[in-house]
């Protein structure tokens, strides 16, 4: 069974906080993933990663950066955290790139004040 | 990204009826389009999901339908339960497999 963990449900910073959210996975899967979600918005994706410090912006990477040190955890850090990055970010692992279907972690409700 | 475009955005049953979400794409070379499921206070979980060389994909009330044409995929729940209240997300792999772009959801409420 696979899981994903994340750091933290629920999180409080103030602006202009250095956040760190952390994601491990226990399946040995290649690709990882940040998404945010936001109501009306979907899921948009962050940063990806498809190897050991790889990693790729996705559409909002913005105000975001990664580390993939270890090939289980990925890492999203917010340099100095805004009120506009108040959200819930999900993280997701998937195998390889011939398998397509990712695992989600349960989510750090991230609030900036 | 390009877009995914979701509708619709919210949707009402009555328990027993059918319900139809729809998807539609941009970029030709897409190739595998996802369904999941994101209930109340959970994370999203893969239900279903459907490639470029297949028309339809039953499992058990769900099925999803691809139109490579018109470029729209669908997913359709027949005999919908309370169970079935959730948010649904379609997405597309815009012809890599390394990454997906999700719509916008779609909040299903199922009403007894």
């Amino acid at each position: 069974d696979v899981k994903v963990t994340q750091s933290s449900r629920y999180l409080v910073k103030r602006t202009g906080e250095k956040v760190f959210l952390e994601c491990v996975q226990d399946m040995d899967h290649e690709n990882m993933f940040w998404y945010r979600q936001d109501p009306g918005l979907g899921l948009r994706l962050i940063y990806f990663s498809y190897d050991v410090k790889m990693k790729e912006k996705g559409d909002i990477p913005e105000g975001y950066s990664v580390s993939r040190e270890k090939k289980e955890r990925f890492s999203l850090i917010l340099e100095s955290a805004s009120t506009n990055q108040t959200s819930m970010y999900l993280c997701a692992s998937s195998l390889s790139p011939s398998h397509y279907e990712q695992y989600f972690g349960p989510g750090t409700r991230l609030t900036v004040t | 990204g390009e877009n995914v475009e979701q509708h619709p955005s919210t949707l009402s049953v009555q328990e027993g009826d059918s319900a139809v979400i729809k998807c539609t794409y941009s970029d030709s070379a897409s190739n595998y389009f996802p369904w999941y499921k994101q209930e109340l206070g959970k994370r999203p979980q893969l239900i279903i999901d459907i490639r470029s060389n297949v028309g339809e994909k039953k499992d058990q009330r769900i099925a999803v339908t691809l139109n490579k044409t018109a470029k729209h995929f669908s997913l359709h729940i027949t005999e919908t339960q309370p169970e079935d209240s959730a948010v649904y997300f379609c997405a597309d792999d815009l012809g890599s497999a390394r990454q997906l772009t999700f719509g916008s959801g779609t909040q299903l409420t199922v009403l007894p």
